[in-house]
């Protein structure tokens, strides 16, 4: 069974770097056969994908987005992990790690998804 | 970008009912499309893919249909369990949900 568990800092203060990781467990992050994503939900709204990574460092990052956003592997801990630099208000949502498929070759549908962890920014 | 509707915004419907959720592409996806369930405080889970492919573990009562630009789920009878906020979402080019679909109890 695959599970993905988000990890961070309860609170962010404006201006800040947030930084997340998600632990993997059931499957490994070098299985060429899926992409490994963020997707962030503002509170009360919809989903919003935030960027997805390969088993070789290869990343889509959402083109509506500013690129604050870096997205990086660790497979000796079978993890990977978010940054977000420079945050705001605006960026206080709950924060999902969610394994993708793989279309072509590039990112499909989500099919395991962590909990989602929230993340106020808040001075 | 590709730019993801869905109609309607909020459905009520009672146990029992046909329900009928569409999304609209600002441009043609194929079939290259997905359809998530999530309840409060719950990560989205993951019901179709590639328009009507049923993912597995996911009741028969849930069906996806749609080609192109225009796409719907229906439930064919709906359970107590149904009532929650449904999402599609396209990956013909990155990766678009639309803006949610609440069901709830009329």
């Amino acid at each position: 069974q695959v599970q993905l568990q988000e990890s961070g800092p309860g609170l962010v203060k404006p201006s800040q770097t947030l930084s997340l990781t998600c632990t993997v467990s059931g499957d490994s992050i070098s299985n060429g056969g899926y992409s490994w994503s963020w997707i962030r939900q503002h509170p009360g709204k919809g989903l919003e994908w935030i960027g997805s990574i390969f088993y070789n460092g290869g990343t889509y990052s959402n083109p509506s987005l500013k690129s604050r956003f870096t997205i990086s592997l660790d497979t000796s801990k079978n993890q990977f992990s978010l940054r977000l630099t420079s945050v705001t208000a605006a960026d206080t949502a709950v924060y999902y790690c969610a394994r993708g498929t793989i279309f072509g070759m590039t990112i499909a549908y989500f099919d395991y998804w962590g909990q989602g962890t929230l993340v106020p920014v808040s001075s | 970008d590709i730019q993801m509707t869905q109609s309607p915004s909020t459905l009520s419907a009672s146990v029992g009912d046909r329900v009928t959720i569409t999304c609209r592409a600002s441009q043609s996806i194929s079939r290259w499309l997905a359809w998530y369930q999530q309840k409060p405080g719950k990560a989205p889970k993951l019901l179709i893919y590639k328009g009507s492919s049923l993912e597995s573990g996911v009741p028969s009562r849930f069906s996806g249909s749609g080609s192109g630009t225009e796409f719907t789920l229906t439930i064919s009878s709906l359970q107590p369990d149904d009532f929650a906020t449904y999402y599609c979402q396209q990956y013909q080019s990155y990766s678009t949900f639309g803006q949610g679909t609440n069901v709830d109890i009329k």
